[in-house]
Order: structure tokens, then C-alpha cells, then sequence
């Protein structure tokens, strides 16, 4: 299957802190999607995005689709203790199914 | 109904049984796909459903694994003969067309002993 690059794998930061997060692929997608799983649910749909350099937001939260369609990367701004959780992207080629990344784990210390 | 229903949301078997996992997804939702998740992994595709056509098995790790898609809507994967690396949560998924985002459930977390 398709490999996406998904850095970090962990973060630790800081209440009221920004952060970035990205994923890459070797390969060009037509959507990016990002995700957030919170233990023992199943992942929550964040930002969807559908054309290459489509910035896009979800309150503190900015998505971004690379111009070379092979990258994407997801800002939290001001986070807060609630933003805690696995964060996944997602990349489709047009085919049926969705290639997830192995998740960057996010700690926020009040 | 309101989101995507699976059950049971745990199993715990014996190694070498057979388990039947099921997924209720949003209702008129045409696509329906089947994940694994391993402990501290990404999300494994294992199989997907759009409407009547032939599903997509590509990702199904065995023979052991096979799933259904009943009248369009209900969806049971059965994994026989379990082995312990089949412990794992399976997360079933809908979305009205194949591009949009899906819309998850909440797994069910296998234990095979």
C-alpha cells in the first residue's frame, strides 16, 4: 500500500502553545484528509481538503494541502488540554480508499 | 441512524475460533469500509463497499478474513480461525460517496488469547 510520512510520532507541549504537525507521501493525492482519535473512539473527521495549496480552517485548527499534492500539514493554535489525542492524515489517489498515516500522539501539560 | 454502530465493542476469544464483528452505518450511505487498528498504529484497510458493486478485498490480510454487505446496509466482517495477531480494534466506516470523508465508529477491540 501507499506510505505516508506522518512527523512527529509524539509531542509534548506546553497549554496555550501552537502546533504543527505534517505528512508526506511519495506518491500525489487528490484529497488530504485529517483526523483526530480519542482514546476508544473511533477517529473524528477535521479538515478535508480537495485541491492542491487549499488552505483551509476549523476554528484553531489550519490545514493546508501541498502545492506538490504529495504533502499536507495541520496547525493547532493555542492549544488546550481537550486538543489531547492521536492526530491522523489521510490521503486518497481517486481511488475507493483512503491511506492513513501512523498518527502523531499529542500531549498538552496545563 | 445518528452515526455509524458497531458491535460488539469488545470480544475477547480463543485462539482458533471464529468471530463475527458488525457494522450499522449511517443510514443512506452508499460506501462502507472495514479498518484495523493495531496497538500504536495507523489504520489498515482490509475491505470497502460502494453500493451493489463487487467489494474492493485488496486489503484483507488472509483467507481467514471475509466480510458482507447485506440489502446495501449492514455489514458483517468474520475473521475464522482467530490467531493472536488478529487482536486488534476493527473500525468500520460510511461516507455518502468514495471522496468524501467517512464518518467512523467507535471499533471493536478484539483479544484473542
Amino acid at each position: 500500500g501507499q506510505q505516508l510520512n506522518q512527523s512527529p510520532q509524539s509531542m509534548f507541549i506546553q497549554e496555550g502553545e501552537d502546533v504543527s504537525m505534517n505528512c508526506t507521501s511519495s506518491s500525489i493525492f487528490n484529497t488530504w484528509l485529517w483526523y483526530k482519535q480519542d482514546p476508544g473512539e473511533g477517529p473524528v473527521l477535521l479538515i478535508a481538503l480537495y485541491k492542491a495549496g487549499e488552505l483551509t480552517s476549523n476554528g484553531r485548527l489550519t490545514a493546508q494541502f501541498g502545492i506538490t499534492r504529495k504533502d499536507s500539514f495541520l496547525n493547532i493554535s493555542a492549544s488546550i488540554p481537550s486538543d489531547v489525542g492521536i492526530y491522523f492524515c489521510a490521503g486518497q489517489l481517486g481511488g475507493n480508499q483512503f491511506y492513513f498515516g501512523t498518527g502523531t500522539s499529542l500531549t498538552v501539560i496545563p | 441512524g445518528a452515526g455509524v454502530s458497531q458491535s460488539p465493542s469488545n470480544k475477547v476469544t480463543e485462539k482458533g475460533k471464529d468471530v463475527e464483528l458488525r457494522c450499522d452505518p449511517i443510514s443512506g450511505h452508499t460506501a462502507l469500509y472495514w479498518y484495523r487498528q493495531s496497538l500504536g498504529q495507523g489504520l489498515e484497510f482490509l475491505i470497502y463497499f460502494q453500493g451493489n458493486s463487487a467489494p474492493d478485498k485488496s486489503g484483507l490480510p488472509s483467507d481467514r478474513f471475509s466480510a458482507e454487505r447485506t440489502g446495501g446496509s449492514v455489514s458483517t466482517l468474520t475473521i475464522q480461525r482467530t490467531q493472536q495477531e488478529d487482536s486488534a480494534v476493527y473500525l468500520c466506516a460510511s461516507s455518502l460517496a468514495s471522496a468524501d470523508g467517512y464518518t467512523f465508529g467507535s471499533g471493536t477491540r478484539l483479544t484473542v488469547v
